[in-house]
């Protein structure tokens, strides 16, 4: 079977502080692993993934997250998020056809 | 390039009642997915289609639920009857053969009275 695990639900910060959302996956097979947000009352939109190779991916909007495979880790990273960097942010992994998600955690960036 | 689109935005109907969702996806896009996002948890895949054959509907509830994509373009999901438990999200996404990243739409937002 395969897993994604969010450990955190929500993670407030203040707006230009440095953010990590954590992502845990569990998988038999070697996976492919995304991160997607979700802005209020919109879709998904892709952030960034890991399909090989470098284990650091650079993404959209200035967030950045590392494969860490003995750690089965894809943690998110941001140096200096801002108030519009609030939104839910979703871990997925692809082993076999399809997509499996996380539960989430929402960002919430404070003034 | 227009995105994925879906209809309505939202529907509250009562239970036992029927509702449909449409989504159109981008111009192109062979493969196409109907996901389910109940409130506090991530999406999950109810169906995907690869042109207008059934490629995983694994986790479809298919004594209620029913999806088509007739011509190989838009696509139709249904639930009749509907029951509480329906209410979530209906997210369609949409890719292109064989890629890796999903184009989703905004979503029906579906409450079940």
């Amino acid at each position: 079977a395969q897993s994604v695990t969010q450990l955190d639900s929500q993670v407030p910060v203040f707006e230009e502080a440095p953010v990590e959302l954590r992502c845990n996956y569990s998988s038999s097979v070697s996976v492919y692993l995304f991160w997607y947000v979700q802005y209020p009352n919109q879709g998904l939109q892709l952030l960034l993934k890991y399909l090989s190779g470098s284990t650091l991916v650079k993404g959209i909007n200035g967030f950045e997250a590392e494969f860490n495979k003995s750690q089965t880790s894809f943690h998110l990273r941001k140096p200096s998020v801002h108030i519009s960097d609030t939104a839910e942010y979703f871990c997925a992994l692809r082993g076999f056809q399809k997509l499996v998600f996380g539960t989430g955690t929402r960002l919430l960036v404070s003034p | 390039e227009a995105g994925v689109a879906q209809s309505p935005r939202y529907k509250i109907i009562e239970k036992r009642q029927s509702v449909a969702f449409w989504c159109n996806p981008i111009s192109g896009h062979a493969t196409l997915y109907w996901y389910q996002q109940i409130l506090g948890q991530g999406p999950k895949l109810l169906i995907q289609f690869q042109n207008n054959g059934v490629v995983d509907d694994s986790q479809l509830p298919k004594d209620r639920f029913s999806a088509e994509r007739l011509k190989g373009v838009d696509s139709t999901l249904k639930i009749q009857p509907a029951k509480l438990e329906d209410s979530a999200v209906y997210l369609c996404a949409s890719s292109l053969p064989g890629s890796d990243e999903q184009f989703f739409g905004p979503g029906t937002r579906l409450t079940v009275l």
